[in-house]
């Protein structure tokens, strides 16, 4: 049974286009994360979000947005997509958000901008 | 500001033993993570220390000092498939996790 899935696993798209990675995790956890992972290997938290609040790293452009229709999914919209949005995004999960707990980690998507 | 530091690249032999060490300053301090990542996969968990000491998992060993804002992890005997990236993370006073930009471990023959 997969704990954390992302749907694509590869996109590749023009700049200047709008998608959504969709990221379920079935292990019943109340706390999601999106992550950024560039070329550098550098883990960038981008999101954390529970059904309480929701942490945006501001270093993150408006043009990415996480969506959360129900507890189990988070997914990350983007728009006007550019070239320096290349990266592998990780979703992950984690029991809750103020106690130590590890985070299961999605397969990642690979994004590439043309 | 907030820092990880680890080494970026490391080489071992197979069957040997390695030390990967990692240096932190956060705003605060609840714990610290070590993750696995192999190329073109996801992160997975390895440890977590919060109090001083060395904790202990099969051939791999976690030590944490909170005086010095250090860790290591510790592979022992090791295989090939253990080659793969090692990040340190530690989560802050705000349960944020700060992640280091890993060590790519290279095993050979």
């Amino acid at each position: 049974d997969t704990a954390v899935s992302q749907t694509p696993k590869y996109l590749v798209t023009q700049m200047g286009n709008d998608k959504s990675i969709k990221c379920e995790q079935n292990l019943g956890h109340d706390t999601m994360y999106w992550y950024k992972q560039d070329s550098k290997k550098f883990l960038k938290i981008m999101f954390s979000y529970n059904n309480k609040e929701l942490i945006i790293n501001e270093t993150v452009p408006n043009r990415f947005s996480p969506k959360s229709p129900d507890k189990a999914h988070l997914n990350l919209h983007i728009n006007s997509l550019e070239l320096g949005d290349s990266a592998v995004y990780f979703c992950a999960s984690s029991q809750d958000s103020e106690t130590y707990n590890e985070q299961f980690f999605g397969p990642g998507t690979r994004l590439t901008v043309l | 500001g907030q820092n990880i530091d680890q080494p970026t690249e490391m080489t071992a032999t197979e069957g040997a033993i390695v030390q990967i060490n990692c240096t932190y300053q956060t705003s605060g301090f609840n714990g610290l993570f070590w993750y696995q990542q192999h190329a073109g996969e996801a992160p997975t968990f390895l440890s977590y220390n919060v109090l001083d000491g060395l904790e202990e998992k099969g051939r791999f060993s976690s030590f944490l000092s909170r005086s010095k804002g250090y860790s290591y992890l510790l592979l022992k005997e090791l295989q090939m498939k253990d080659s793969a990236s090692y990040l340190c993370a530690v989560l802050d006073s705000n349960y944020q996790l700060i992640w280091g930009a890993g060590t790519k471990l290279i095993i050979k023959p």
